[in-house]
C-alpha cells in the first residue's frame, strides 16, 4: 500500500441498506478525515479523527458513523442509506504533529455511492 | 457563517497565463490551501500559504492577502493536461478545512 486506499470504488446501494466504505493508510498520519463531494458543492466534512481512539463530528454528519481502532483504520458506515447520501466519499489523511499550522491533507481514490 | 467563494468556471487558452481567485470569511484563519482535482480523481495539494505574500513552485503561485481576505492562483505556460477543478479551502480556528465549491479551468488550444 502507498498512501491511502480506498473501498469499494464504486457501490450501487438499495434504501435501507447498511454500508461500511472502507479507508486504510500506512503514511501514519494521526488525522484521517471523511468527506462528500456533491456537484456544485465543496467538499463538506462528515466527521474525523484526530488520533486513534477518538472522532468528532464534521459539517454533515447525521446518518453517518465512524470509529478509529487504531492509526491506519477509519470506516465510515451508513446505517440506513438512503438516495440523499448518493455522492462521492472521499477519505483523507494529515500529519498534524508536523505542527498545528500545517494541515495538508492527502486524499484517497474515493468511492462512489448511489444509493437508489 | 463560513464562505469560500471562487468561479465556478474559467477558459483560457494552452500556453497562456490564468488567474484564479478566491475569497473567504471563516471563524479564524490557519492557512490558505489550493487543490487540483482532475475529473473523477482524487484532489491534491498544490500550496499552502499563511503569510501574505506570492508563493511560487514552478509555474504555479499562491498569493494571499489576509487583510483582504483574498487569494489567488496562478497558473502559468498553461498545457492541456492543467484542464481540471482548482480547489480553495481555508482552515479555520479549529484547523479544520474549509472547501470552495472549486473552479473549473478549460484549456482550449
Amino acid at each position: 500500500i502507498a498512501g491511502i486506499t480506498q473501498a469499494p470504488t464504486s457501490q450501487i446501494l438499495a434504501a435501507g441498506r447498511r454500508m461500511t466504505l472502507r479507508c486504510t493508510q500506512d503514511m501514519r498520519h494521526n488525522a484521517m478525515y471523511w468527506y462528500r463531494q456533491d456537484l456544485g458543492l465543496g467538499l463538506r466534512l462528515i466527521h474525523y479523527s484526530n488520533t486513534a481512539g477518538t472522532t468528532g463530528k464534521g459539517e454533515v454528519p447525521d446518518g453517518y458513523s465512524v470509529s478509529r481502532a487504531n492509526t491506519d483504520d477509519f470506516p465510515l458506515t451508513l446505517a440506513s442509506a438512503v438516495p440523499s447520501q448518493t455522492s462521492v466519499y472521499f477519505c483523507a489523511s494529515s500529519d498534524s504533529s508536523r505542527g498545528a499550522d500545517y494541515n495538508e491533507q492527502f486524499f484517497g481514490p474515493g468511492t462512489r455511492l448511489t444509493v437508489l | 457563517g463560513q464562505n469560500i467563494d471562487q468561479p465556478t468556471e474559467m477558459t483560457a487558452t494552452e500556453g497562456a497565463i490564468v488567474q484564479i481567485n478566491c475569497t473567504y470569511q471563516t471563524s479564524g484563519f490557519n492557512g490558505l490551501f489550493w487543490y487540483q482535482q482532475h475529473a473523477g480523481e482524487a484532489p491534491t495539494f498544490l500550496s499552502y500559504n499563511v503569510l501574505d505574500g506570492l508563493e511560487e513552485k514552478g509555474r504555479f503561485s499562491s498569493f494571499l492577502s489576509r487583510s483582504k481576505g483574498y487569494s489567488y492562483l496562478l497558473l502559468k505556460e498553461l498545457q492541456m493536461k492543467d484542464s481540471a477543478s482548482y480547489l480553495c479551502a481555508v482552515a479555520d480556528s479549529n484547523y479544520q478545512l474549509i472547501w470552495g465549491a472549486g473552479t473549473k479551468l478549460i484549456i482550449k488550444p
